[in-house]
């Protein structure tokens, strides 16, 4: 059974600060690796979708890797900016198993002016 | 209006109450999801809904009761629900139930159950 683990549960960074969310896997056999971002009394909105043949994809000031070998994926920031203050949250989906996500329990970030 | 839309917001019910959460997606989806989310655990999928048709009940408790009369709406029928029941329960659609499509995420209903 698939579990999804993330890695710190919150971190609290000054602006302007480069930092790494992480996230683990425990099957390799995953079709994809998605991050979420979730802010206070919101839904999800995705940000970046890694396929398992991909070993990165970035959007602006954000970078994913995916490692699957070692069952791992990072979330990079750049000059991190309050705005960036939210919930992580990364989501494996195995072979076969079409919409079926399995979500870590997210990193909360702070981003302090 | 565009996007998922979940209503109500917010709801306190008392474990003998029955009521109804709705999901309403705009985006022409095919597919639709529940989630709950509760205090320290990580986001579960509930149902899963793929052309009006029920493709995953990942072993919910029957006092939750989904329904899907048309492929943009999509309810979740609670009854004699327990405390621990009390979650954040999103709903979200994606243009069809497989892995290439995003699947996009209402704002979520807070049940609180005294």
């Amino acid at each position: 059974k698939q579990e999804v683990t993330q890695i710190p549960a919150a971190l609290s960074v000054p602006e302007g600060e480069n930092l790494v969310l992480n996230c683990s896997f425990t099957d390799s056999a995953i079709y994809n690796l998605q991050w979420f971002r979730q802010d206070p009394g919101k839904g999800l909105t995705s940000l970046l979708l890694i396929q398992s043949s991909q070993r990165e994809q970035t959007s602006g000031r954000l970078n994913a890797s995916l490692d699957k070998s070692s069952g791992r994926s990072t979330l990079y920031i750049a000059a991190s900016q309050p705005g960036d203050s939210a919930t992580y949250l990364c989501a494996a989906e195995g072979n076969n198993q079409g919409g079926k996500l399995i979500f870590g329990q997210g990193t909360e970030l702070s981003v302090k002016p | 209006e565009t996007g998922v839309t979940q209503t109500p917001r917010h709801l306190v019910m008392g474990m003998t109450n029955k009521k109804s959460l709705k999901c309403e997606q705009h985006l022409g989806h095919n597919a639709m999801y529940w989630y709950k989310q509760s205090a320290k655990k990580p986001l579960e999928l509930m149902f899963v809904y793929n052309f009006k048709e029920q493709t995953e009940n990942n072993s919910v408790p029957s006092r939750f009761s989904p329904e899907c009369p048309n492929s943009s709406h999509l309810f979740l029928h609670l009854h004699t629900l327990q405390p621990e029941d009390s979650a954040l329960y999103l709903c979200a659609s994606s243009l069809r139930q497989q892995s290439t499509d995003t699947q996009y995420f209402g704002p979520g209903t807070r049940l609180t159950v005294l």
